[in-house]
């Protein structure tokens, strides 16, 4: 099946401590992108790449980083530097910048608690 | 940078009525999304609509974009209609930026 994957589904976290939230699609998509959903609010835009080996920060970009080593793949970490890292984190992927129909497509999210 | 500013913040519907969904953005746009998104967090995509009229099944949406402005109809909305609309636009880059969402809670 094609789509967007996101693991693990729910991930606890202690504080002082990076995690790393994963992503991967075979929607054969050049763009990835994260965003971030705190509770009653809508999503806010973290770090997106538009293609392999390039990316850029978003709004709220503080306290994370992310690599995109393959097209498929785009990892989200969250450092202990990011001050309230509990959220709803969401994965989402499309055609690219500059193609017709560049609708974006979401996985089914990671919420991380810091205990 | 964009505003996205959606109307009602919250509407509860008795099954079988009909509803429209706002959403007004400050700027011109090259991408407008509709989702859904259900009890479990999931976002579904109803709509890509920059421009235009769709319809799919009791759905459908209009984007008028010289006036900066989108509307989501539901008809003969059902119980699993319930669930959170955002509407959500792009610019330069096809990031997006979403609005605060409708809740809509459809009562049997």
């Amino acid at each position: 099946d094609g789509g967007i994957t996101q693991s693990p589904k729910y991930l606890f976290r202690k504080e002082g401590q990076n995690v790393t939230l994963s992503c991967e699609q075979n929607l054969n998509h050049d763009a990835m992108y994260w965003y971030r959903q705190d509770p009653g609010q809508g999503l806010r835009l973290i770090y997106y790449s538009q293609i392999v080996n390039d990316f850029q920060k978003g709004d709220i970009a503080e306290g994370y980083s992310v690599s995109r080593e393959k097209k498929e793949s785009f990892p989200l970490t969250v450092t202990s530097a990011q001050k309230n890292p509990t959220a709803f984190y969401l994965c989402a992927s499309s055609r690219g910048q500059g193609k017709s129909y560049n609708e974006q497509f979401f996985g089914p999210g990671t919420r991380l608690t810091v205990l | 940078g964009i505003q996205v500013e959606q109307s009602p913040p919250d509407l509860i519907l008795q099954e079988g009525a009909n509803s429209t969904l706002r959403c007004n953005f400050s700027d011109s746009v090259n991408n407008l999304q509709w989702f859904h998104q259900n009890p479990w967090g999931q976002l579904i995509n109803l709509f890509y609509i920059p421009s235009g009229t769709k319809q799919n099944g009791r759905l459908s949406a209009t984007t008028v974009a010289t006036e900066r402005y989108s509307l989501l109809y539901i008809s003969s909305s059902q119980t699993t209609d319930s669930g959170v609309y955002f509407c959500a636009v792009g610019v330069a880059g096809n990031k997006l930026t979403f609005g605060g969402g409708t809740r809509v809670l459809v009562k049997p």
